[in-house]
């Protein structure tokens, strides 16, 4: 079975940082991959997807940028963080052509 | 643009006590309407897809039901560990390659011993 591996979990960084948030997944290949960011009070909101390595489309233009150096790898960084990119960000794996499966996910909080 | 919007935002429930949430969505053309639950600080679990109106699909207490404009879960006697927030998506028909779904903000169910 696929499975979904964040890290890390827990993190808080200073206004101005860099940010690097893994997602790695098992048990299938040439997947679709997903990054969402859930924000208090609102919606999942997606950031990026990636049909493959180093195809990344990015849905809402931000500070944030991502990329697919293996098939199985998304990586979603950020060269100097924000106040407002405090959130919990999800990574998601597509399975069966169309059902989306989350990770665990990583918060991150911006001081 | 495709819309999702939840209600209520909050459902406080007796044990046994059974209700629905409602999702209701406006998207170019559905490709699937998807349930999931979300324990606190956790990623969403899947529950269901749906694809059709009048579709039907159940899982223990739950059942969620879809028509051309909204979708229904409803919780048949529920209990404590039913206790979560319920998502709601739609997907619409595939353009660039990938499945992206939009997503509700939610409805928080509560359910009380």
């Amino acid at each position: 079975s696929q499975t979904i591996h964040q890290w890390p979990a827990t993190l808080v960084q200073p206004v101005g940082s860099p940010l690097s948030l893994e997602c790695t997944v098992e048990g299938t290949s040439n997947p679709n991959l997903y990054w969402y960011r859930q924000a208090a009070g609102r919606g999942l909101q997606l950031l990026f997807y990636s049909v493959g390595i180093g195809q990344i489309s990015s849905e809402v233009p931000q500070n944030l940028s991502a990329s697919r150096p293996q098939d199985r790898q998304f990586i979603l960084s950020s060269k100097k963080l924000l106040l407002s990119d405090s959130g919990f960000y999800l990574c998601g794996l597509e399975i069966l052509g169309n059902t989306i499966y989350f990770g665990e996910g990583s918060w991150l909080t911006v001081v | 643009e495709d819309q999702v919007t939840q209600s209520p935002e909050a459902l406080r429930l007796q044990e046994g006590e059974s209700s629905s949430l409602n999702c209701s969505y406006t998207v170019s053309g559905l490709r699937g309407l998807f349930w999931y639950r979300q324990d606190p600080g956790k990623g969403p679990e899947f529950l269901f897809t749906l694809y059709s109106a009048g579709e039907e699909k159940e899982k223990e207490r739950l059942k969620a039901t879809l028509t051309k404009k909204e979708s229904f879960l409803h919780i048949t006697a529920p209990k404590p560990e039913d206790s979560a927030t319920y998502l709601c998506a739609v997907q619409a028909l595939p353009g660039a390659g990938s499945y992206q779904l939009t997503f509700g903000k939610g409805t928080k169910l509560s359910v009380i011993p």
